[in-house]
Formats: structure tokens, C-alpha cells, sequence
């Protein structure tokens, strides 16, 4: 079946501006994840959901970042007056059992 | 707390030769430990996990991993290297399977022929 997916796969913003990253998990999955890859600080974790628990935020750098999820489904992450350090490739993942997490591709963003 | 240390950033090896990365966790909890592959401009693809059912467990690609609890270890190891296997490596630890994965550094195979 589908993957996790992501969109855009590429995003290139101005310092300040807002954007909005879009995970689509794989279907029947309860559990999603997003997580932060960049050189300086490896892979980290951001937010997580599990049905319709409140959402685990301790990730999340600064209250400039949110992330909402839609229907038990689609999730939003955004980012609000972007800076330079916030450049990274942004994981979406998915889970239905436990242990199983899956990936989607990415969305790197670019802070010009 | 859980935390991981891969120790390695770059590890070569010849294709056919062993392959061995280091893993070692930290954790006050049982652990669940993973491995995760990711090739160049990809997203993370599960290897192995590690559960408590079993020490040594075996994933996909000839990949296997064994728990160690008395060296706090979870070493990846390939008997033969394959061109196709040159990637980079993520040990992860959780504390339960619904919660958020901590990642180590990563290791970079590099394979030559």
C-alpha cells in the first residue's frame, strides 16, 4: 500500500516568512511523528500524536513551531517567522502497532 | 532518560567483507532499540528492531543485530557487504513502542568494490 507521504518535497523560504509542512500517514495508522534531520543536530525529535491523546510537544524548539493534526489523519506542521537555523529536512512517520515506525521522505527547507 | 551512541561517523569496508556497527544505548528502562537505514535523499527505512522476545534478531538485506544487556550494546552486523548497502546507519532507543525515537549520530558505510 501508500507510504507515509510528504509534501512539498522542497521548500526554499525568506527569513521571516511562515510555512506550512504537510504529512500524510499511511492509512489506519494512530501514531504520528515528526522529527527534525540537520547537520549540526542529527536527527530530533519534534511532536508526537497518538489518536486522540493531547499531543507530546516536548520536542518542539521553540513556540514559534506547532504542528496540528487533522481528523486523526493529515498533519500540519508550521512554521512561523522563519530563521536560518530552522534549514533542515523535516521527517514525517507513522505507526499502527507498537514499535513500527515508518518514514516518509522528507520535506527539506531552506531559510534564505 | 534513553540515549544512544554510534561509535563510527564513517566505517569502510570491501565488498564481501564483514560489516560492524557499533550501537550502545543508555537507558533506565528497558529498551526498545532499532535500526534504521537511510539512503542519499531518502526518508528512514526500518532494519531490525529489538523487542525483548528475542537477543538476536534478524532483519531485511542479511542485516542482524544482537542485544547485549550486560555491554549495553546493540551492534548491526552483515556477514558479506554489498555495493548496495553503502548508506547511512541510525541506532534508536525508545522507551515504549508508542514513544519518540532518540537517534544516534548515524554511521556512513562506505563500500568499495
Amino acid at each position: 500500500g501508500a507510504g507515509v507521504s510528504q509534501s512539498p518535497s522542497n521548500k526554499v523560504t525568506e527569513k521571516g516568512k511562515d510555512v506550512e509542512l504537510r504529512c500524510d500517514p499511511i492509512s489506519g495508522h494512530t501514531a504520528l511523528y515528526w522529527y527534525r534531520q540537520s547537520l549540526g543536530q542529527g536527527l530530533e525529535f519534534l511532536i508526537y500524536f497518538q489518536g486522540n491523546s493531547a499531543p507530546d510537544k516536548s520536542g518542539l524548539p521553540s513556540d514559534r513551531f506547532s504542528a496540528e493534526r487533522t481528523g486523526g489523519s493529515v498533519s500540519t506542521l508550521t512554521i512561523q517567522r522563519t530563521q536560518q537555523e530552522d534549514s533542515a529536512v523535516y521527517l514525517c512517520a507513522s505507526a499502527r502497532g507498537i514499535n513500527e515506525q515508518y518514514f516518509g521522505p522528507g520535506t527539506r527547507l531552506t531559510v534564505t | 532518560a534513553q540515549s544512544v551512541t554510534q561509535l563510527g561517523s564513517h566505517v569502510s569496508v570491501s565488498e564481501g567483507a564483514l560489516v560492524l556497527l557499533r550501537c550502545n544505548y543508555s537507558s533506565s528502562v528497558p529498551p526498545y532499540l532499532f535500526w534504521y537505514v537511510q539512503y542519499p535523499n531518502q526518508g528512514l527505512q526500518l532494519l531490525l528492531k529489538y523487542t525483548s522476545a528475542a537477543t538476536l534478531v534478524k532483519g531485511i538485506n542479511g542485516f542482524e543485530a544482537e542485544f547485549k544487556k550486560s555491554e549495553t550494546s546493540f551492534h548491526l552486523t552483515k556477514p558479506s557487504a554489498h555495493m548496495s548497502d553503502a548508506a547511512e546507519y541510525f541506532c534508536a532507543v525508545s522507551a515504549t513502542g508508542f514513544q519518540k525515537l532518540v537517534f544516534g549520530t548515524g554511521t556512513r558505510l562506505l563500500v568499495s568494490p
